[in-house]
């Protein structure tokens, strides 16, 4: 069965402190995967789209990585306005509607 | 920038209505999706709409349910006889390829 786990639930840095969020899937064929930010009552923003192991993406402060078990998401010196769930999303190979299969997501607060 | 609208951005309903969600796609998308989200639990995937016609849908949608693009912008959910447990927050979408999915803001569903 297709899964996505993210890790941490939640995590708390202070303003300028890097960190990482892991997100661990299992899906059969990826197409690719998808990271996308939600604020509080909002839709997912789309982040980032990654097809292929060892694929990385770039975008201010955040930059995803790719291997063929998980990716990462990492932020680097944070500012509270990165305050946000992120959640990741699969999309399995030869899936021709493109259903997107989400994690939990990781609440991120960044304090001042 | 192009982006997804829907309406109403909250609903109230008593359980046993019908309830019309509603969304605009962003023009020159081909894919259009229909997502749910219970307070607290993952996005969960409901719908995927191609050509005219339902691509894939998941378990929840059922009998229930129903989709349809009525004219060139719109994309419709309509839940026959609302009950508690559709209570969520409705996610539309929409996608190039089938690919990268944008989401609109939601519509929150509450269900009395």
């Amino acid at each position: 069965e297709d899964q996505v786990t993210q890790s941490p639930e939640a995590l708390r840095l202070q303003e300028g402190e890097s960190s990482s969020l892991n997100c661990s899937y299992t899906v059969s064929g990826l197409r690719g995967l998808f990271w996308y930010r939600q604020d509080p009552g909002k839709g997912p923003e789309f982040l980032f789209t990654l097809y292929s192991a060892g694929e990385e993406k770039e975008k201010e402060r955040l930059k995803a990585t790719l291997t063929k078990k998980e990716s990462f998401l990492h932020i680097t010196a944070p500012k509270p306005e990165d305050s946000a769930t992120y959640l990741c999303a699969v999309q399995r190979i030869y899936n021709q509607g493109g259903k997107l299969i989400f994690g939990q997501g990781t609440e991120l607060s960044v304090k001042p | 920038e192009p982006e997804v609208t829907q309406t109403p951005s909250h609903q109230v309903t008593q359980m046993g209505q019908e309830v019309i969600l509603r969304c605009v796609p962003i023009s020159n998308h081909l894919y259009f999706y229909w997502y749910r989200q219970i307070l607290g639990q993952k996005v969960e995937f409901l719908v995927s709409f191609y050509n005219n016609e339902i691509s894939e849908k998941s378990e929840i949608f059922d009998d229930q349910f129903s989709v349809e693009r009525p004219d060139g912008s719109n994309f419709t959910l309509k839940i026959r006889s609302t009950k508690l447990e559709d209570s969520a927050m409705y996610f539309c979408a929409s996608s190039i390829t089938a690919d990268t999915q944008y989401f609109g803001p939601g519509t929150r569903l509450t269900v009395l």
